[in-house]
């Protein structure tokens, strides 16, 4: 079975401060991770995915993620956050032998400081 | 390019009322389409999804079905609204495949009062 999880729910950053939104899955089977940002009251955008290419991914508006195998883990990072960064962030999980299913975490908030 | 479109972008319905809110994709052909309920705190749920017309694969028991009558529509319905049915429901499209991302709708916010 396959799942998702992320462990804040809520996290705060001052305008300028590195991010840091953590994601972990459990898998049997070799995963594709994605990670979606939705800002109020807008629709869900693509951030950046892993498909078993390169272990650090790098997406759109300076993030980036680094998949890691051994801890199961896909966090994301961003070196200095915006105020245009706060937004609500899932991160999903697909399997290859089921990849038909698309699973979404329950999210993390991310507020940014002036 | 590809578009999806789903509405209504909110609708306001009685308990005990019936439901159907549409999806359709255009610019592509046979993809896999989903039904997600997005509740505070609890992230995108899955509810359904269609690898093909008339394949439909539920992931939660509950008081909603979904039909897919033509290769790009999905709808989905209720015969009979509860409260707890109130959310905001989102759309989406993949091409068929494990590491391709899904495109989502723009979503309807349902509130059954």
């Amino acid at each position: 079975a396959q799942s998702v999880t992320q462990l804040d729910s809520h996290v705060s950053v001052s305008e300028g401060t590195p991010v840091l939104l953590r994601c972990n899955y459990s898998s049997s089977y070799s995963p594709s991770l994605f990670w979606y940002v939705q800002h109020p009251n807008k629709g869900l955008q693509l951030l950046l995915k892993y498909t078993s290419a390169a272990t650090l991914v790098k997406g759109i508006n300076g993030f980036e993620a680094e998949f890691k195998k051994s801890e199961t883990s896909f966090h994301l990072t961003k070196p200095s956050a915006h105020m245009s960064d706060a937004a609500e962030y899932f991160c999903v999980v697909s399997e290859a032998y089921n990849f038909n299913k698309f699973y979404f975490g329950s999210g993390t908030k991310l507020n940014v400081k002036p | 390019s590809q578009t999806i479109h789903q509405w209504p972008a909110t609708l306001v319905q009685p308990v005990g009322s019936p439901l159907s809110l549409e999806c359709t994709v255009e610019g592509t052909s046979n993809p896999n389409l989903y039904w997600y309920r997005q509740a505070a705190g609890r992230g995108l749920q899955l509810l359904f999804y269609s690898v093909g017309i008339g394949q439909i694969s539920s992931e939660v028991p509950q008081n909603l079905s979904a039909s897919r009558p033509q290769d790009r529509q999905f709808i989905l319905s209720s015969k009979k609204l509860l409260l707890s049915d109130s959310g905001f429901y989102l759309c989406a499209w993949r091409e068929q495949g494990w590491n391709t991302e899904a495109f989502f709708g723009q979503g309807t916010r349902l509130t059954v009062v």
